[in-house]
């Protein structure tokens, strides 16, 4: 039972460019939530989906935008990429939105240079 | 915004020593989570807390959800060399929202 898979590993991406990342969840879960973590930080909220509708945001400004897609697969897309978004993306899934019982994946590492 | 203050950054302990670390907040939460991450892999989650004045066990581990609601407490009894990685704390909000500490790095000294 393969668990939560992240794609690509390892990203650079240049200022002001426009960037995707993947996330498939472990089998059975049908919510998917992202993270940033900052180099020496701990994760921070960015939004959740569910049912293919962003259920919840944090404090992340609009070029941060998701998508859910029927197979419960999901996607981070940021525009307009900032040095300041170098960090690892996590996701996380679960079923139903319980945050309490996530799963992680390894993460995305983004380099903006 | 909402912040937790977790405490130590960072430990050097001997094998099979005891450990302690806390996360704190003015902040009231209704739920804590403790993770454990190691290098290249996400969080995992090691303890989840719902009650104030909860104490959980999860093997070696212990966890107490405090009273005042804005403070949390994981202990590791006789540490193992597989321990060392970042521990994070993690709180609920009023509005479901999840907020994580810093995070306490655990060194093993061998």
């Amino acid at each position: 039972d393969a668990g939560v898979t992240q794609s690509p590993t390892h990203l650079i991406k240049t200022r002001g460019q426009q960037v995707t990342l993947r996330c498939s969840p472990k089998s059975g879960h049908d919510t998917v939530s992202w993270y940033q973590q900052a180099l020496g930080q701990g994760p921070q909220f960015i939004f959740q989906y569910y049912e293919e509708e962003e259920r919840q945001r944090g404090n992340f400004p609009d070029r941060f935008s998701g998508h859910q897609f029927p197979n419960y697969s999901s996607e981070l897309n940021v525009n307009a990429l900032l040095l300041g978004d170098s960090a690892l993306y996590l996701c996380a899934s679960s079923y139903g939105t319980g945050i309490d019982t996530q799963y992680f994946g390894p993460g995305t590492r983004l380099t903006v240079l | 915004g909402q912040q937790l203050n977790q405490s130590p950054q960072s430990m050097f302990i001997q094998e099979g020593e005891d450990v302690s670390m806390n996360c704190t907040s003015s902040s009231i939460f209704n739920t804590w989570l403790w993770y454990k991450q190691d290098p290249g892999e996400g969080p995992v989650l090691l303890i989840a807390l719902y009650k104030a004045g909860e104490l959980t066990s999860n093997g070696r581990l212990t966890a107490q959800f405090g009273i005042t609601r804005k403070d949390s407490f994981l202990n590791i009894s006789a540490s193992i060399p597989s321990d060392v990685g970042i521990y994070f704390c993690a709180g609920l909000n009023r509005d479901d929202k999840i907020i994580f500490g810093k995070g306490t790095r655990l060194h093993i000294l061998p």
